[in-house]
This record gives C-alpha cells, structure tokens and sequence, in this order.
C-alpha cells in the first residue's frame, strides 16, 4: 500500500458545525503533515506530526484541532471556521530517517467550502 | 524567512519541445530539493528529488542543482500536453521537522 487516503473528498460545511477530516496511511511513516492549499497558491505548512507527537504548529488558529491516534492516523477537528478558510487540505507522509525513499507522500485532498 | 521563488508563468512550450522550469532559495544550508507535479484541482505528485549538485535523468525528466547558485531546475523532453500542469519546487528544511516549503509554482503549457 503506497497511498495516503484522505476522506471526504469533498465537504461543505456552515460556520456552526463541527466536522473532521481523516488522514491514514500504511507505509510505516512516522511523520505526517497537514497542508493548506488556497487557490492558485502553493501549499502552506499548518501541522506537522513525529513519532505522533505534534512537533510543529505554524502558527494555525485553533478552530483547527490537529489529532494523531496512531502511527497510521491523522486527523484535523474543524469547529467555527470561517469562509476564508475555504481551501483544499492536503495530508502528507513520509518515511523518518535518512533520506530515502522521500519525499512526500500526498493524499488527494479534501476540498472544504465553508458556508 | 525561507524562501522559494519560482516564475509563475506561464510557461507556453509546443508539443515535442523542451521545457525549462527554474527555482531560486534562499537557504543556503538546504539539502533536499524537489519538484511536483500539480494538475488543476488534484493533489502534488512528487516527479522529482535532488540532492547533490549535477544533474538527475528520470525518462523525460531531468533535475538540476546548483548548490553555489541556490538554483535549482527541471527541464523536461519531448514535452506532451499531459505535462500541462503546475510545477511546484520544495525545499526541505532538515532541521524543522522536516518540512517542505513550496515555491509559488510554475504553470507550463504544452500547446499541440
């Protein structure tokens, strides 16, 4: 299984819900990312997970609520967003330790309207 | 502040042509470079990583890296309209977790 699997694809949600995007993997990775990606702009780092101990937080406004139960696992909580916040969120993993096979592993995203 | 600069395009190649798509860093101490495809509304596609100066031949594809110039490039051969799509250049920081930071990204056309 080389593959990062992101659900939903697609999620609407008012600014009241509270919903969760999922991230899992099966390759052994044991680091894990959560991208931010708002049109025509590249990706924008939000959490990083080692070892599934949260070891980077750009900074995110926490009506993001990132979770990682397992090595397999990564979830990101939403609660209160705004419209602005509207984008497509990308998971990502990769291997730990030397440097190959690397780079990234990306999911396919989910694409998040906030309404 | 890292960053990553790439001409954002675009960059309009007919088909059977060579592309040539360019990246600038700014830290000098990176050791990791790669380039990623995008297609409209999908995810990053990792096509290429580079870490030693020179160049890196994968089919099509070919990576370059100048580590004194902090430049790094991807030239692609016998370019076809399936390459149209956005280059994403990423420089990986190995002393913060290992992060990627994307430059702008380049969108290519490959015109039949």
């Amino acid at each position: 299984d080389t593959e990062v699997t992101q659900t939903p694809k697609h999620l609407v949600m008012g600014m009241t819900n509270k919903k969760s995007l999922k991230c899992e993997q099966h390759m052994g990775h044991r680091a894990m990312y959560w991208y931010k990606q708002k049109a025509k702009k590249p990706p924008e780092l939000m959490f990083v997970y080692s070892y599934e101990k949260l070891s980077i937080n750009e900074s995110v406004p926490s009506r993001f609520s990132p979770e990682c139960p397992n090595s397999s696992l990564l979830n990101l909580h939403l609660h209160a967003l705004q419209p602005e916040d509207s984008a497509l969120y990308l998971c990502a993993s990769r291997i730990t330790g030397g440097r190959g096979p690397d780079g990234y592993t990306f999911g396919s995203g989910t694409r998040l309207t906030v309404v | 502040q890292k960053e990553v600069e790439q001409n954002s395009g675009p960059l309009s190649v007919p088909e059977g042509a060579i592309a040539s798509l360019n990246c600038t860093y700014s830290d000098r101490g990176s050791q990791s470079f790669f380039w990623y495809r995008q297609y409209s509304g999908k995810s990053p596609e990792l096509i290429m990583s580079i870490y030693s100066n020179g160049d890196k031949e994968d089919g099509r594809f070919t990576a370059q890296l100048n580590k004194a110039s902090q430049y790094v490039s991807l030239l692609i051969r016998d370019s076809q309209p399936s390459d149209s799509a956005t280059y994403l250049c990423a420089v990986r920081d190995n002393n913060a977790g290992n992060m990627l930071t994307f430059g702008g990204g380049t969108r290519l056309m490959v015109k039949p």
